[in-house]
């Protein structure tokens, strides 16, 4: 069964502190998509990243970092020197490859509340 | 621009009521999708539909109904049966077949009064 686990349901940070929030999947495909979304209050869910499953190095943009590790199944997502803006919710997501073609769809984890303090 | 329109934002009902949420993309998607969002359960998947006139049930379809008879538009009704219909309601679309994620409209919040 494919499943995306958030543990961390709230995180409060003061701001220009470090938060990395935990993602962990349970798939049994080879080939698969794992993806970050942020949700800020108007409701929105915006695309952060994807990254395919043999592709295996972190990434950097801006004040966020991926750190995407196999051998324990897990796709974290850090926050550099917080920013009230940042204030969120953050949601994981899977998407197996469909080898019949049809569409992929996302599975997402039940989200993290990340509150940055002034 | 490109992207997805959700409408209404806000939404009202009276139980026994059905109720049609709108969604329109003018992004050329294939694929189209309807979720639902509760506090503390993430997002739960409704119906989804790979092309027109197609349409598959999510993990939570009971309640629920769809139609896509166009490309651009994929309403989601939501029925009388539906026990619990208060949450928040996100469409979203992709090109099918690829991995590039969805692109998500703003929701529609539905209460029932």
């Amino acid at each position: 069964a494919q499943k995306v686990t958030q543990a961390q349901t709230e995180i409060s940070v003061v701001e220009k502190e470090d938060v990395t929030l935990d993602c962990v999947y349970e798939t049994r495909d080879t080939t698969y998509y794992l993806f970050w979304y942020k949700q800020p209050p108007s409701g929105e869910l915006v695309f952060l990243i994807r990254r395919n499953s043999f592709d295996e190095q972190n990434e950097i943009s801006g004040r966020y970092s991926w750190n995407f590790q196999k051998s324990t199944s897990s796709f974290n997502f850090t926050i550099t020197a917080s920013q009230v803006v940042d204030s969120a919710v953050y949601f994981c997501a899977l998407s197996e490859f469909n080898y019949g073609g049809a569409t992929n769809k996302l599975i997402f984890g039940t989200g993290t509340l990340l509150a940055v303090q002034p | 621009d490109g992207g997805i329109t959700q409408s209404p934002k806000y939404l009202f009902r009276k139980e026994g009521q059905n109720v049609t949420l709108s969604c329109e993309q003018n992004l050329n998607h294939d694929a189209m999708y309807w979720y639902r969002q509760d506090p503390g359960q993430g997002l739960r998947l409704i119906y989804y539909s790979q092309i027109v006139n197609d349409f598959q049930k999510g993990d939570i379809a009971e309640g629920y109904s769809v139609s896509r008879e166009k490309k651009e538009s994929f309403p989601l009704t939501v029925t009388s049966a539906q026990k619990n219909p208060t949450a928040f309601y996100l469409c979203a679309s992709s090109m099918d077949r690829d991995n590039y994620g969805y692109t998500f409209g703003s929701g529609t919040r539905l209460t029932v009064v």
